[in-house]
């Protein structure tokens, strides 16, 4: 089975403070994503990436920057958290780029 | 990506198949449907796609009407743990998959 492992489930984090949002995924995917759930505004792409060390925006991306030194591994960094960045952050992963997409568990993040 | 329709909610009684309908009517012949689930605070879970052809896996079939207007989700013997919001995405493969758009979904509730 795809194994997508988010390394925190539940953070609380104060305005201003760096944020680091780690992923894992154990199938040699080549593709792997930032997105972030908010109630009545669904899933926003906020980063992807297709390859190692390169990265492409996604629909929300200010506010947040991307790191993906190993194929495996995918971070999500808030620069300076701000309230507005209060939400469940989604990473997920896939073999190609229109393949099937798998989910992690999810990071709940509040930022006060 | 074509549009979605499903109904908000529907109950399902344990031990019997829940089948929950689809309509993606201006959908485009490359296009696939996919089934993701989400449990409450976790992240989406894939669970099958097909393109016109029924399709069966562990978890459940997917039957897709002959004009590809609309499909159905089954699964076969509910359980308490298929409590959960199903969406029914169309998307094309083999192109990005970065923009991957979930609707409001069906709330399934499977009652002892």
């Amino acid at each position: 089975d795809v194994k997508v492992t988010q390394s925190s489930r539940y953070l609380v984090k104060r305005t201003g403070e760096k944020v680091f949002l780690e992923c894992v995924q154990d199938m040699d995917h080549e593709n792997m994503f930032w997105y972030r759930q908010d109630p009545g505004l669904g899933l926003r792409l906020i980063y992807f990436s297709y390859d190692v060390k390169m990265k492409e925006k996604g629909d929300i991306p200010e506010g947040y920057s991307v790191s993906r030194e190993k194929k495996e591994r995918f971070s999500l960094i808030l620069e300076s958290a701000s309230t507005n960045q209060t939400s469940m952050y989604l990473c997920a992963s896939s073999l190609e780029l229109g393949n099937t997409i798998y989910f992690g568990e999810g990071s709940w993040l509040t930022v006060v | 990506d074509a549009k979605t329709t499903q109904p908000p909610s529907m109950d399902c009684a344990e031990g019997r198949a829940a089948n929950l309908p689809c309509n993606h009517s201006t959908i485009s012949g490359n296009e696939y449907v996919y089934w993701y689930r989400q449990i409450h605070s976790q992240g989406p879970q894939y669970i099958i796609h097909g393109l016109k052809n029924n399709e069966t896996n562990e978890m459940a079939s997917l039957i897709i009407t002959e004009d590809r207007k609309s499909s159905t989700l089954i699964l076969p013997h509910a359980t308490l743990r298929d409590t959960a919001v199903y969406y029914c995405i169309v998307r094309v493969a083999r192109t990005s998959g970065s923009r991957l758009t979930f609707g409001e979904g069906t709330q399934l509730t499977v009652n002892p």
